[in-house]
């Protein structure tokens, strides 16, 4: 079993719609949780954190459940400028850091 | 520049051969990351390095892949025999020590490809 585990996608979806990418992972240990997300033929970058609590940036909302080990990610209206890969990441409480597969996501006109 | 920096952005390789990559982590990040990205595959983990702790070594496929640090800085990954499954991209990343919740910021990667 891969420690973290995405959607595989990918996601087609017009401009404007609602999209919900789901991760689990398999480490109860792991202690830090992030979205990056990856332009094509591009190194990843930060999208955001994500709180025990949930957490929002704008269009983009994260959610944790630690019961489940389960990580969320809704982007709201997406815009074209979201078509990208959206990676899952778990840190153990060293800094050892996981990626998930990633969910591609393409947006249409 | 301030960002991580990776050398060689290219690197083409005969099957056999031994193969050095280098990473040159932002200043002051204590910790750094290696992984490998096949096309169209996710980001897999290598190995990472904190301060003067003993390196992380799990995620190396083979023997054949090994991985220094010097100075807390320059690290270098090399590949020796190269085989054609090796050839990807190469990443590395570094983090400051901002807890667990510090940001990895990516080099542009190397790709290699074995022929």
């Amino acid at each position: 079993r891969k420690e973290v585990e995405q959607d595989p996608g990918p996601f087609n979806v017009p401009e404007g719609a609602t999209v919900a990418f789901n991760c689990t992972y398999s480490n109860s240990a792991s202690q830090s949780f992030f979205w990056y997300r990856q332009d094509c033929r591009k190194e990843p970058k930060l999208l955001m954190s994500v709180y025990s609590s949930g957490n929002e940036d704008g269009r983009f909302t994260a959610q944790l459940n630690r019961a489940s080990q389960y990580i969320s990610l809704l982007i709201r209206d997406s815009k074209l400028s979201d078509s990208a890969t959206y990676l899952c990441v778990v840190r153990d409480g060293g800094f050892k850091t996981i990626f998930g597969a990633g969910t591609r996501l393409f947006v249409k006109a | 520049g301030a960002g991580v920096s990776q050398s060689p952005s290219n690197k083409v390789t005969e099957k056999g051969k031994d193969v050095e990559l280098r990473c040159d982590p932002i200043s002051g990040h204590t910790a750094l990351y290696w992984y490998r990205q096949s096309l169209g595959q996710g980001l897999e983990f290598l190995i990472y390095f904190q301060g003067n702790s003993a390196p992380d070594k799990s995620g190396l496929p083979s023997d054949r892949f090994s991985a220094e640090r010097t100075g807390g800085s320059v690290s270098t990954l090399t590949i020796q025999r190269t085989q054609q499954e090796d050839s990807a991209v190469y990443l590395c990343a570094s983090s400051s020590r901002q807890g667990v919740t510090g940001e990895l910021f990516f080099g542009e990667g190397s790709r290699l490809t074995v022929l």
